[in-house]
């Protein structure tokens, strides 16, 4: 089955500096990846997506690439904010055939 | 819409009691999903449900059972809780199994087991 490595475990920023968290799958055929950001004591919230028929996309300060190739995805924050302060996993799916699989999650600490 | 609903939201139990933690969703979502948190380890997948009438089994199914009701509905049972399921469980739900299906969380039980 698909299986999501993520890295780094732990990242500390300044403020107003960028932040990129990386995560590799292992199934070719994995097709959507969604980024969720959780808040201490809060649930996980989607923040981003990216499907495997887009190499990049841009929320604001917020942007996810994908590399079918290598089979990684990247997390780029920019403009760091004390409020990104949070634990961001990284996911991926095959479609229609089984549900998401996570990453073990980064706790990204931005500090002021 | 409340979206996905959990109860309860806190519980302590001893070794060896059972419970059962209850999901509903009120988005008319096909497919619903039961994880566990536990530090370090992300999001684990116990049980899911791709429709009303069928259930699959997650990464870590041992020690638990599901029910799903109905559509809205999913509920999942410790019938001898052991202090290894202390945990954080999250139920989720999506559309369907479709490509691009985001995942709706519940806001989580807190279980620990004594």
């Amino acid at each position: 089955g698909e299986n999501v490595e993520q890295h780094p475990s732990t990242l500390s920023v300044q403020e107003g500096d960028s932040a990129v968290i990386k995560c590799t799958y292992s199934d070719s055929a994995s097709n959507y990846f969604p980024w969720y950001k959780q808040e201490l004591g809060k649930r996980p919230q989607l923040i981003i997506d990216i499907r495997s028929n887009v190499g990049e996309k841009k929320d604001q300060r917020i942007a996810v690439t994908l590399n079918k190739t290598a089979k990684h995805f990247s997390l780029h924050i920019t403009e760091t904010q004390p409020e990104d302060s949070a634990v961001y996993f990284c996911a991926a799916t095959i479609s229609g055939n089984t549900p998401l699989v996570f990453g073990k999650g980064t706790r990204l600490s931005v500090i002021a | 819409n409340a979206g996905v609903t959990q109860t309860p939201k806190f519980q302590v139990l001893k070794t060896g009691q059972s419970m059962t933690l209850q999901c509903a969703q009120d988005m008319n979502h096909n497919s619903m999903y039961w994880y566990r948190q536990d530090p370090g380890m992300g999001l684990r997948l116990i049980y899911y449900s791709a429709s009303e009438g069928t259930t699959d089994k997650g990464e870590v199914p041992n020690g638990y059972n599901v029910s799903r009701l109905n559509k809205r509905e999913f509920s999942l049972r410790l019938e001898s809780a052991a202090p290894s399921q202390t945990s954080v469980y999250f139920c989720a739900s999506t559309p369907d199994r479709g490509v691009g299906q985001p995942q709706h969380f519940g806001d989580g039980t807190r279980l620990s087991i004594l």
